[in-house]
């Protein structure tokens, strides 16, 4: 099983309040993803990391922003918690962005804002 | 998005063989994977395709044309511990970064 690690699993929170979800990972890949996964819609991308410092918008970045500084961390911060927020959010990995190579996913953290 | 189309869900019996479609846009393709996910847990990897043909690998094969947008998930010799969710991802040329996912095809299998 590829190292990821995502904490916390499980968060129940107020709207109105931040939240910061992190993503460890000791494979040392280059590529980072943050993912929500709701019933109905699948995984859908939040922003993703391609190296340190260096980050880009997913499908559904609105609400989000993320920071890795340095290469085994990924964070997602939600600034100002809203209810539609609420979802099973995964950390995924990749060594490389050939063609072959698949994500790896973390055990996701489920996140309640009432 | 980029029309990843899955049934929401199939019922099939132990021991018999399942079919799980997956559509999606032709225009810049570059790949398409398999997951399988349970309940409550992270999706696992289960198959890549990026030519026409079937990819086999043990009880499980994806098939892929490409011209058709088209791939499926065979499984063979059904057992209970293979009711799941089963996600169909795409890459495609524009965007090596990003795998774009259908909303997945719940699999329940009865004895």
């Amino acid at each position: 099983d590829a190292g990821i690690t995502q904490s916390p699993r499980h968060k129940v929170t107020e709207t109105g309040t931040p939240v910061t979800l992190r993503c460890h990972q000791t494979e040392n890949h280059r590529y980072m993803y943050w993912y929500r996964q709701d019933p109905g819609h699948g995984l859908r991308l939040i922003h993703y990391s391609y190296g340190v410092k260096d980050t880009d918008k997913g499908e559904v970045s609105d609400g989000y922003s993320v920071s890795r500084s340095k290469t085994e961390d990924f964070l997602l911060t939600l600034e100002s918690a809203t209810s539609s927020q609420t979802s099973v959010y995964f950390c995924a990995i990749s060594e490389s962005i050939l063609s072959n190579q698949p994500q790896h996913f973390g055990d996701g953290t489920r996140l309640s804002i009432l | 998005g980029q029309n990843i189309d899955q049934p929401t869900e199939m019922t099939a019996t132990e021991g018999a063989i399942v079919q799980i479609n997956c559509t999606y846009q032709t225009s810049g393709f570059n790949g398409l994977f398999w997951y399988q996910q349970h309940a409550g847990e992270a999706p696992t990897f289960l198959s890549y395709n990026v030519l026409d043909g079937l990819e086999e690998k043990g009880r499980f094969s994806s098939f892929l044309s490409r011209s058709k947008g088209y791939s499926y998930l065979l499984l063979k010799e059904l057992q209970m511990k293979d009711s799941a969710s089963y996600l169909c991802a795409v890459r495609f040329q524009y965007n090596f970064n990003k795998f774009y996912f259908g909303s997945g095809t719940k699999l329940n299998v009865k004895p």
